[in-house]
């Protein structure tokens, strides 16, 4: 099984819906991360979370919420989704690894959406 | 605050042949730096870091980088690609608070 999932692979949604993007991660790490990626602007972070109390704006935040469930689940939710909104979203997770660092970021498979 | 450049936003190259992909970082303070490649369809996977040690990195599928402080450059490089090569390569670096942030990307085709 992945370390990093996130659901839906792809959604198409309408101007004005709310939606919700999910990632779970059974690498047992305290950080989580919410990007996403343009064409030719590569990823860009939206928020982040280093422990289930904290939760951090990234670069570009407006427009988007998360939730920080469990150490496991953290969600990214558009409250009235825009066409500009239009990416490719991905989820990462880090933590302490063998070698001590923690600083290597473990991505997901991403979530295409689409915003009509 | 610190930045990623990858000036090249797609690099040709026929198989076998070697290839480098340039990045330049801006920071004030030491670094750690990363390379990422994203296959078709799929999320991101680690090719390579630098946190400390040698200058010479080595990474999965016969990639390696130089960190090179003085340019402030981390190229990556292989000496032969394959097909299999052919994906978008990100190069980022760890701010404080560690954040990734990542350049715009270079799209590697590898053509017969």
């Amino acid at each position: 099984d992945a370390d990093v999932t996130q659901t839906p692979r792809n959604r198409i949604t309408k101007t004005g819906k709310r939606i919700m993007l999910e990632c779970s991660q059974t690498k047992g790490h305290d950080r989580m991360y919410w990007y996403r990626q343009d064409p030719g602007l590569g990823l860009r972070l939206i928020y982040y979370s280093f422990d289930v109390k904290d939760i951090n704006k990234g670069e570009i935040s407006d427009g988007y919420s998360v939730s920080r469930q469990a150490q496991a689940k953290f969600s990214l939710s558009l409250e009235s989704a825009i066409p500009n909104q239009t990416a490719l979203y991905f989820c990462a997770t880090s933590g302490k690894d063998r070698e001590g660092s923690s600083y290597e970021q473990y991505f997901g498979p991403g979530t295409r959406l689409t915003v009509t | 605050a610190q930045s990623v450049t990858q000036l090249d936003s797609q690099v040709p190259v026929f198989e076998e042949a070697p290839v480098e992909l340039r990045c330049n970082y801006s920071s004030s303070v030491s670094v750690y730096l990363f390379w990422y490649v994203q296959y078709p369809n799929q999320g991101l996977q680690l090719l390579l870091k630098y946190l400390s040690g040698s200058t010479l990195v080595k990474g999965i599928n016969g990639f390696e980088a130089e960190f090179n402080k003085s340019q402030t450059s981390f190229h990556l490089r292989k000496p032969s690609v394959h097909i299999s090569d052919t994906a978008e390569y990100f190069c980022a670096v760890i701010t404080g608070f560690q954040k990734l942030v990542f350049g715009t990307g270079t799209r590697l085709l590898v053509s017969p």
